[in-house]
């Protein structure tokens, strides 16, 4: 079975621009989840999809947005860049439940300028 | 709200070291507890996990015991390797979310 996969692995921004990530979950998992890993704050929650529907959201600003597609693949968006959001981003993809086992994909690295 | 706190690193150890990396939360009832591991340029992987109280996740040598009492889940390796150096966080699934902690940078000196 095909692993979390994400693309684009690395991407390299600068401050004003917007940028779209994506994520191919396990098939057969509905449920999708974003993180963000900076060294300063750590893992942050960002929100989780399921069956195309935001299901949980955390406490991030409005700049940061997601989708949920019928495939269950999901892009998350951040439009106007901020030096602060350079960070690993990742998804993680379960089978039911938000609080089964999470599979995590290797994470897109974003670099803002 | 609730949360999950974990020792702060980083940890070094040498190579055949003893291991504890403490973990407690705060969820009320009985949530899931993990311990999930990230090597260097990786994702999270699951490395153990437990359900209910008193149960006993193993791994690859790692154990972690489900303690209601003392609301924790510390893990422990009896002999490190040097291929056991990474990040380690210690996570709750309770109600509709899973909480991570901080993680916990463990180096192992050869």
């Amino acid at each position: 079975k095909a692993g979390v996969t994400q693309t684009p692995r690395y991407l390299i921004k600068t401050r004003g621009q917007q940028v779209t990530l994506s994520c191919s979950p396990i098939s057969g998992h509905r449920s999708v989840s974003w993180y963000q890993q900076t060294p300063g704050q750590g893992l942050q929650f960002l929100f989780e999809y399921f069956s195309e529907t935001q299901r949980n959201k955390g406490n991030f600003p409005g700049r940061f947005s997601g989708r949920q597609f019928s495939n269950s693949r999901s892009e998350m968006n951040v439009s106007t860049l901020e030096l602060g959001d350079s960070a690993l981003y990742l998804c993680a993809s379960v089978a039911g439940r938000s609080t089964d086992t999470q599979y995590f994909g290797p994470g897109t690295r974003l670099t803002v300028l | 709200g609730d949360s999950v706190t974990q020792m702060e690193g980083p940890v070094t150890l040498s190579e055949e070291a003893f291991l504890t990396i403490n973990c407690t939360y705060t969820a009320t009832g009985y949530p899931s507890l993990f311990w999930y591991v990230q090597y260097p340029g990786e994702g999270l992987q699951l490395l153990l996990k437990a359900t209910k109280a008193d149960d006993k996740g193993s791994n690859k040598g790692f154990e972690a015991t489900y303690r209601k009492e003392t609301t924790s889940f510390h893990l422990e390796k009896g002999s490190v390797q040097v291929s056991d150096s990474a990040v380690y966080f210690c996570a709750q699934g309770g109600d509709d979310k899973i909480i991570f902690g901080k993680g916990t940078r463990l180096h192992i000196l050869p």
